[in-house]
Order: C-alpha cells, then structure tokens, then sequence
C-alpha cells in the first residue's frame, strides 16, 4: 500500500457540469477526510466519516455537494452544476481511529484533484 | 474568523541557519498542535506534533515551542537544509465529543525557501 491515491489528478470542467472525484485511502484507515484548498490557505474541512458513516460535514458543503464512502473503503465527493468559485484543489486525508490514550491526529494526505471551472 | 495564523506568508534562510516558523491561535479549546510539510504537486505531510500539557517537542532537526499562555506556537529547524524548502501549515485540534474525533484546524501556511 502507497498511501492515499486521488483519482483525477487534475479536472477542468465548464459551469454547471457535474464533477465527481474520488478517493482510496490506506486500506486499514478507518477515518476519512475531504479538505478543499484554495490559493494561500490552508487545507478547509468539509466532511468527516468513520467507515461509512459521514459524522460530520462542513457548512462549507453547499447542497451541491456530496460526499459517499460505501462499505467504509473508497469514497467520492461529487460537485453537481459546478460554479467558478468551486475552483480549488480537493484534497482527501485517512487515518487510523487511535486506540486507548494515543490521540488520533496523524491523517494521511493524498496528492489532490486540481479542479478548475471554466 | 481564522483560528490558526500564520502571519509570514514566506520566509528565506541560509542553509545551515535556523529557520523559525510561527503561529498563532484564538481557540483555547485547542489541546493539540501539528506542523504539515506540503511539496508542490504532493499533499500535506506530517512532521511534528505536541500536546498542551507539554512545551516542547523535539525530533531530530525539527523543535516545536507550545506558549499557551500566549496562544503561540513555533518550528524551529535547525540546521535548515535545501531540501527543507516546502510550505508548512500549522494546525490545532481540539476533541469533539459529539462525533468522537480530533477536529483539525488548518492556518494558511508559511512557505519556507533555504537557499544554498
């Protein structure tokens, strides 16, 4: 296993199209995160699972979005009718859910789909 | 409202100097920090972490300083080395109980040139 993989690197799409990206955490990772970067901060939440259950979103995550992780493995953020302003690089993270003390930071990033709508 | 601030949008420094980054937080709920490593074209990578309960983490050429009283923390690399040269991002956790994670809070990044 090398890590988290993003599939597709790079994604330009025109206004109003629907986009869908998807990502493969490390297999034993439990936990996992979608963030979007835009230019000059940082990572910005949007959504959290554990398995297959989305505990938590982001208000970040209009209506338009969506995000699915079945059976707890890959999971897919789809942006439907996609608007200039969603331009930004979507970045997914995994981890493994700590157990006793250990406190569950360390997340695994992935390389990042760069989306840019005309 | 930013939680996490990193005022140095860049910084430069001599290879075989110390570099020191910074970073400053509002939330005093946040109980953990992070320092990430970002290359171009690569995600962000974990470099360093600390608890609140302590003031100082060390790793090899990698120090982090926890001033809770001044909501302050810093990186410290020493010696700096060309290969150092990547953006980091501060970040501070804090526990939610409601959904049982650490939720991760990112500041806007410093990015760090050494040059040879």
């Amino acid at each position: 296993d090398t890590g988290v993989s993003q599939n597709p690197r790079h994604k330009i799409t025109k206004r109003g199209q629907n986009v869908t990206f998807r990502c493969d955490p490390i297999s034993e990772h439990n936990r996992l995160y979608w963030y979007r970067q835009t230019l000059g901060q940082g990572p910005e939440f949007l959504t959290y699972f554990q398995n297959e259950a989305q505990l938590e979103k982001s208000r970040l995550l209009s209506d338009r979005f969506s995000a699915e992780r079945p059976k707890g493995s890959f999971s897919t953020l789809e942006i439907q009718r996609t608007e200039q302003g969603d331009s930004a690089m979507y970045l997914c993270a995994s981890s493994l859910e700590a157990r006793g003390r250990t406190r569950d930071n360390e997340q695994f990033f992935g390389p990042g789909t760069r989306l840019t709508v005309l | 409202d930013q939680q996490v601030k990193q005022n140095s949008p860049s910084l430069s420094v001599q290879e075989g100097r110390i570099s020191i980054l910074n970073c400053d937080y509002t939330n005093s709920m946040f109980d953990y920090f992070l320092w990430y490593k970002k290359y171009p074209a690569e995600g962000p990578t974990f470099l360093i972490s600390i608890s609140s309960i302590k003031d100082k983490n060390e790793d090899g050429r990698f120090t982090v300083f926890l001033n809770k009283s001044a909501k302050h923390l810093s990186l410290h690399i020493v010696p700096s080395q060309p290969g150092d040269s990547a953006v980091y991002f501060c970040a501070a956790s804090h526990f939610d109980m409601k959904t049982s994670y650490d939720k991760v809070i990112f500041g806007p990044g410093t990015s760090l040139s050494v040059i040879p």
